[in-house]
C-alpha cells in the first residue's frame, strides 16, 4: 500500500494562477479531506468527501474547489491563486466509521 | 462553535523530565485525538481517546480525557531527544456519522535537549 500521496510536494505560484493539487489513496476508505497548515494555526479543514460525488465544505473553503470522481482520487483546485493561500496543504483519508485518519506526505504552496 | 486549546505553545525541556501539555475544548465531543508532527513531516496519529476517564500509553507517551473537565492531557515521562516534536491534540464534531470532521489544536512545539 502506498497509503496517501500528494502531488507535487512544492510549488510556487504567482497571484492569479491556477493549479491542482492531486491527492490518492489506495486503501478504499470511503472519507477524504484537505487541511491546510498555517504558523501557529494547527490545521484547518478546507473541503472534505464522504464518498464519490458527495463532497462539502469545511472551516475555510473559499478559494477552492473540489470533486470526488473516483473513491482514490480527491484533487483540491485553486481557481486564481492568492498571497493569503501560502500554505503548507494535507490531503487526509479514513473509513467512513473509523477512527484511524491517515495523512499524506503535504505539498508546500507560496503565492507570489 | 468548538475551540481547542492547547497550552503550552512551546515547550523546551531536559531529558530525563516529565511534563504534561494541555487541551481543552468547549464543546462536547466523542472523540479526541493526539498527533505527532516531525519538522517537514506529516502527521502520525497516536492515541484516540473514547471516554470519560480513558487512558492510553505508548512507550513515554500517556494521554488521558476528562470530559466532564473537557480536559486532555498527553503526559511525557523521562524524556528523550526522539520525542521531540509538535503535538497536536483534535476533537471530532458534526451529528452526521462517518461525516464528522476535525477540529485541532494550535499544536505543542516540543524540545527536548540532551
Amino acid at each position: 500500500n502506498a497509503g496517501v500521496t500528494q502531488t507535487p510536494k512544492f510549488q510556487v505560484l504567482k497571484t492569479g494562477q491556477s493549479m491542482t493539487l492531486q491527492c490518492a489513496q489506495d486503501m478504499n476508505h470511503e472519507y477524504m479531506s484537505w487541511y491546510r497548515q498555517d504558523p501557529g494555526m494547527g490545521l484547518r479543514l478546507i473541503h472534505y468527501s464522504v464518498g464519490a460525488g458527495i463532497t462539502d465544505q469545511g472551516e475555510v473553503p473559499n478559494g477552492y474547489n473540489v470533486s470526488r470522481s473516483t473513491t482514490e482520487d480527491f484533487p483540491l483546485r485553486l481557481l486564481s491563486a492568492a498571497p493569503s493561500q501560502t500554505s503548507v496543504y494535507f490531503c487526509a483519508s479514513r473509513l467512513l466509521l473509523g477512527d484511524t485518519q491517515y495523512f499524506g506526505p503535504g505539498t508546500r504552496l507560496t503565492v507570489l | 462553535e468548538l475551540k481547542v486549546e492547547q497550552n503550552p505553545l512551546f515547550l523546551s525541556m531536559q531529558e530525563g523530565k516529565n511534563y504534561t501539555i494541555y487541551c481543552n475544548y468547549s464543546t462536547t465531543s466523542d472523540r479526541l485525538y493526539w498527533y505527532r508532527q516531525d519538522p517537514g513531516k506529516s502527521l502520525e496519529s497516536l492515541f484516540v481517546l473514547l471516554s470519560n476517564g480513558a487512558v492510553k500509553q505508548e512507550g513515554r507517551l500517556m494521554a488521558s480525557l476528562d470530559t466532564k473537565a473537557r480536559l486532555s492531557t498527553l503526559h511525557i515521562t523521562a524524556a528523550v531527544h526522539d520525542l521531540s516534536a509538535t503535538y497536536f491534540c483534535a476533537l471530532r464534531r458534526g451529528q452526521i456519522q462517518g461525516a464528522q470532521k476535525l477540529v485541532f489544536g494550535q499544536g505543542t512545539r516540543l524540545t527536548i535537549n540532551p
